[in-house]
């Protein structure tokens, strides 16, 4: 199982928008609407961002969201603050293996 | 409150088996719908997971890796070990354990340890 491809990096000003996309195949992401995000911070554990696609854990702020068009999924978030800089990672889940994404650098300009 | 922590070597020669063992509080792996799984991340690189164990004991592993780890758990003790064996100096990296909970975030990892370093080195 190959991991998910995603850019290695996005970058963006403050308040702007940006989208990382997380590209799979018919056996991973494009087969159920189980795919995750997470954001790590620099020698922290990642944090579940998005699951099932487009929902938001509790607690996890309205300004991320997820989508899915047939094999690629997306994070985007809006109105971006510093605090936004991270990495990302999206993960497919359905059933196993778990297989997670190359990773995405997220740059607040 | 829920809470995930990794103990195990910090240093392990080549060709050693490693074992960790992943102490969590704030829920049971006794539980319905709950599982508790292992990632690992080497220095500088993506995600990789290695393997999830749920609460009726159904046993779920990395296809490049089944070979090499096995997972167990221990509910009295609210603990999950995993051993992987003929450690190469390319499985350093830092592992995780996190939690499953399918009734609340479907297969997703819910909540995470801080992570413990492990390299593999004569």
């Amino acid at each position: 199982q190959s991991a998910l491809t995603q850019p290695a990096s996005v970058s963006g000003s403050p308040g702007q928008s940006i989208t990382i996309s997380c590209t799979g195949t018919s056996s991973d992401v494009g087969s159920y609407n189980l795919v995750s995000w997470y954001q790590q911070h620099p020698g922290k554990a990642p944090k579940l961002m998005i699951y099932e696609v487009s929902k938001r854990p509790s607690g996890v702020s309205n300004r991320f969201s997820g989508s899915k068009s047939g094999n690629t999924a997306s994070l985007t978030i809006s109105g971006l603050q510093a605090e936004d800089e991270a990495d990302y990672y999206c993960c497919s889940y359905a059933g196993s293996p778990y297989v997670f994404g190359t990773g995405t650098k997220v740059t607040v300009l | 409150q829920i809470t995930l922590k990794e103990s195990g070597p910090t240093l392990v020669k080549p060709t050693q088996t490693l074992t960790l063992t992943c102490t969590f509080s704030g829920f049971s792996l006794s539980t319905s719908g709950v599982g508790v799984g292992w990632i690992r991340q080497p220095p500088g690189k993506a995600l990789e997971w290695l393997a999830l164990i749920y609460w009726n004991d159904d046993k779920r592993y990395s296809p490049s890796l089944k070979s090499r780890l096995t997972i167990t758990k221990d509910t009295s003790k609210n603990q999950v070990v995993l051993t992987m064996t003929n450690m190469d100096p390319v499985d350093t990296a830092t592992y995780y354990c996190a939690r499953v909970y399918y009734y609340d975030s479907s297969g997703s990892f819910d909540y995470w340890g801080q992570g413990t370093l492990v390299t593999v080195s004569s």
